[in-house]
């Protein structure tokens, strides 16, 4: 089984519309991340924890909110989708205790194709 | 300016060549950098960190020059399930987060 899940895969939505999309871990690790990917700009952070109590903006949060509902689960939300959030979105994570440079190893879910139309 | 800038690409070798590609960084209090690779729009995956002094993983070498602000990444012998997208990822040491490049792809022909 895969260590990071994430669900949908894939879905469609018109504009408007609320869509939560859901990630869940068994790698047992403290921080989870939101991204988004959109060609020629790479991944972006949307929304990062580092703990169950802890939520933070990234570089792109208007428009999202999270929850971290427990240690293994991050959930995406849209409020109020609109065609331009149309992107391929990340969850991964990382393990704050590892060593060297393992904090920043980051473990991606499959991802989310995500179509606002 | 971004960031992290990578040369898009595409790299386009023979089985078998050698390829080498750079990312730039622009802000001198980064610390810690990698290289993800990626296949056709699936998950990002963790190549290998690149450690000050240069590091080498089997055919893939990876360099940082901090005095210029550039890594790179060096593929020996290329073999056809090296073609995908490499990103460079480069973490500050202000917030710890990650920045990432849009990618290079490279694609190896037989």
């Amino acid at each position: 089984d895969a260590d990071v899940t994430q669900t949908p895969r894939n879905r469609i939505t018109k504009t408007g519309k609320r869509i939560m999309l859901e990630c869940s871990q068994t790698k047992g690790h403290d921080r989870m991340y939101w991204y988004r990917q959109d060609p020629g700009l790479g991944l972006r952070l949307i929304y990062y924890s580092f703990d169950v109590k802890d939520i933070n903006k990234g570089e792109i949060s208007d428009g999202y909110s999270v929850s971290r509902q427990a240690q293994a689960k991050f959930s995406l939300s849209l409020e109020s989708a609109i065609p331009n959030q149309t992107a391929l979105y990340f969850c991964a994570t990382s393990d704050s205790s590892g060593l060297g440079t393992g904090p920043y190893e980051q473990y991606f879910g499959p991802g989310t194709r995500l179509t606002v139309t | 300016r971004k960031e992290v800038e990578q040369d898009p690409g595409p790299f386009n070798v023979p089985e078998g060549a050698t390829v080498a590609f750079n990312c730039t960084y622009s802000n001198s209090a980064s610390q810690s950098f990698f290289w993800y690779r990626q296949d056709c729009r699936k998950e990002p995956k963790l190549l290998m960190s690149v450690y000050s002094s240069g590091n080498e993983d089997g055919r893939f070498t990876a360099q940082l020059n901090r005095a210029s602000q550039y890594i790179s990444l060096l593929i020996r012998d290329s073999k056809l399930s090296d073609s995908a997208t490499y990103l460079c990822v480069v973490i500050h040491s202000n917030d710890y987060k990650l920045s990432f490049g849009a990618g290079t792809t490279v694609t190896v022909r037989a």
